[in-house]
């Protein structure tokens, strides 16, 4: 069946400029997370959706980001006026119960962005 | 905010067993300990999750103690194949914590 699905695989934008990161969760799937994953480094957590509903927000590294997820299904993460230190692939996950510890969560290939 | 410490990198050589040891202070109490597999260019994989005591799966095995304060992945048997970044990851108020990832080379 359809993974999880990221749009679009590369983006290289320039400083100061909006980007929109989409993510298609497995179908079914009622819980999405967001994640970035600078080069070399592991994973950090950004958000995490239970249906259309974020229940903390504090994970996103600054106010120039934001997400949302419509219709219990596609989700959208926006970052505003791109600097060069956002650079770095933004994965998505999605899991069936959203039981955000003991759920196996599935992972998009990511976006990788590059700001100029 | 919890922290979860596991090794930067880990040699071995086929056909031996790798043991990847976790630390997660302050874990809570309904937290599950997953395991994750990273290849280059690609999302994690999931491989193993547990709760308490020793889970086995056909890929690998996971211990974790009675005060749950560590975790170690078992990767029986390694092949080159199985040279990749592996993640622990306990979730804590819906602020889930990734370890840093531990880097796992096999050699010939």
């Amino acid at each position: 069946g359809a993974g999880v699905s990221q749009s679009p695989s590369n983006k290289v934008t320039e400083k100061g400029k909006d980007v929109e990161l989409r993510c298609d969760p497995i179908s079914g799937h009622t819980a999405l997370y967001w994640y970035r994953q600078s080069l070399g480094q592991g994973l950090e957590f950004l958000i995490y959706f239970q249906g259309n509903s974020a229940p903390d927000k504090s994970g996103l590294p600054s106010d120039r980001f934001s997400a949302e997820r419509t219709g219990g299904s596609v989700s959208t993460l926006t970052i505003q006026r791109t600097q060069q230190e956002d650079s770095a692939v933004y994965l998505c996950a999605s899991s069936l119960a959203g039981w955000v510890s003991a759920d196996t969560q599935y992972f998009g290939p990511g976006t990788r962005l590059t700001v100029l | 905010l919890a922290k979860t410490t596991q090794p930067i990198s880990m040699d071995s050589y086929e056909g031996q067993e790798v043991n990847i040891t976790c630390s997660h202070n302050n874990i809570a109490t309904n937290d599950y300990i997953t395991w994750y597999q990273q290849f280059p260019s690609q999302g994690p994989r999931f491989i193993i999750q547990g709760y308490k005591t020793k889970v086995t799966n056909e890929v690998a095995s996971l211990f974790i103690p009675a005060d749950r304060k560590s975790s170690t992945l078992s990767l029986p048997r390694v092949s080159l194949s199985d040279t990749a970044v592996y993640y622990c990851l306990r979730g804590n108020d819906y602020k889930l914590s990734f370890g840093a990832g531990t880097t796992v080379t096999v050699r010939a």
